[in-house]
C-alpha cells in the first residue's frame, strides 16, 4: 500500500503570497494532520482534520487554513507568506483504529519564501 | 502552553552501546509515542504507549509510560549505524505536542 503522499515536494514562494500544500493520506486513514517543523526543531501541531471536521487546532495564526476533502486527502493553506513561514511541511494520517495517535508521515514540503 | 522537556539534546556514542532517552511534561497526556525521523524524510512510528506504567519493546527498542503519566523513556540496547537520526518523544491528545528531539550520533 502506498504511503502519505505529498505534493509539491519543494517550493519557493515570495513574501505576500500565497501557498496550497496538498496530502493524500493512506488508503483507508480518514484523519490528517499538518505539521510545520522549522530547521533544528521538533514538528509543530497546526491541525487535525477527521472525517472532513476540523477535530483540533495549534497555535498559528488564521492566515494558515485547511480542509479536508470527501475522498479524505487535504490541503493545507498559508496566506499572506512571511520569510517565517519557511520551514518542512508534514502531513500525518491516522486511522480510528490506532487512536487517532499512531500517526504515519510523508515526506513533507519544503516551502521557502523569500 | 503545553512542552515537553526532551533530553539528552544530542548523544555521541560507540556502535554496540544501549542508550536512554527521555521526556517529561508539566502536563497529563493520555498517550505517548516515540518517532524517529531520518534527514529529508517524515518521523517514522516506533512505539505507541497507552497506559500509565506500560512498558513496550520493540526489537532492541523499550519504552515506557511514566506512573505520574507526565513522562516517558526510550532505551536502545545495543545500537547500530543505522540507528543514527532524530528521535522525537510525543505527548497525544487533543493537540499532539512533540518534543525537541534528541540527535543520536553512532560511530561505528
Amino acid at each position: 500500500d502506498a504511503g502519505v503522499t505529498q505534493s509539491p515536494t519543494h517550493l519557493i514562494k515570495t513574501r505576500g503570497q500565497q501557498v496550497t500544500l496538498r496530502c493524500s493520506p493512506i488508503s483507508g486513514h480518514k484523519s490528517v494532520s499538518w505539521y510545520q517543523q522549522v530547521l533544528g526543531q521538533g514538528p509543530q501541531f497546526i491541525f487535525q482534520y477527521y472525517e472532513k471536521e476540523e477535530r483540533g487546532r495549534g497555535n498559528f495564526p488564521d492566515r494558515f487554513s485547511a480542509r479536508q476533502f470527501p475522498n479524505y486527502s487535504s490541503e493545507l493553506n498559508v496566506n499572506a507568506l512571511l520569510l517565517g513561514d519557511s520551514a518542512l511541511y508534514l502531513c500525518a494520517s491516522s486511522s480510528l483504529a490506532g487512536g487517532l495517535y499512531e500517526q504515519y508521515f510523508g515526506p513533507g514540503t519544503r516551502l521557502t519564501v523569500t | 502552553g503545553q512542552q515537553l522537556n526532551q533530553s539528552p539534546q544530542s548523544m555521541f556514542i560507540q556502535e554496540g552501546e544501549d542508550v536512554s532517552m527521555n521526556c517529561t511534561s508539566s502536563s497529563i497526556f493520555n498517550t505517548w509515542l516515540w518517532y524517529k525521523q531520518d534527514p529529508g524524510e517524515g518521523p517514522v512510528l516506533l512505539i505507541a504507549l497507552y497506559k500509565a506504567g506500560e512498558l513496550t519493546s520493540n526489537g532492541r527498542l523499550t519504552a515506557q509510560f511514566g506512573i505520574t503519566r507526565k513522562d516517558s523513556f526510550l532505551n536502545i540496547s545495543a545500537s547500530i549505524p543505522s540507528d543514527v537520526g532524530i528521535y522525537f518523544c510525543v505527548g497525544g491528545g487533543f493537540k499532539t505536542i512533540f518534543g525537541a528531539g534528541t540527535r543520536l550520533f553512532v560511530k561505528a
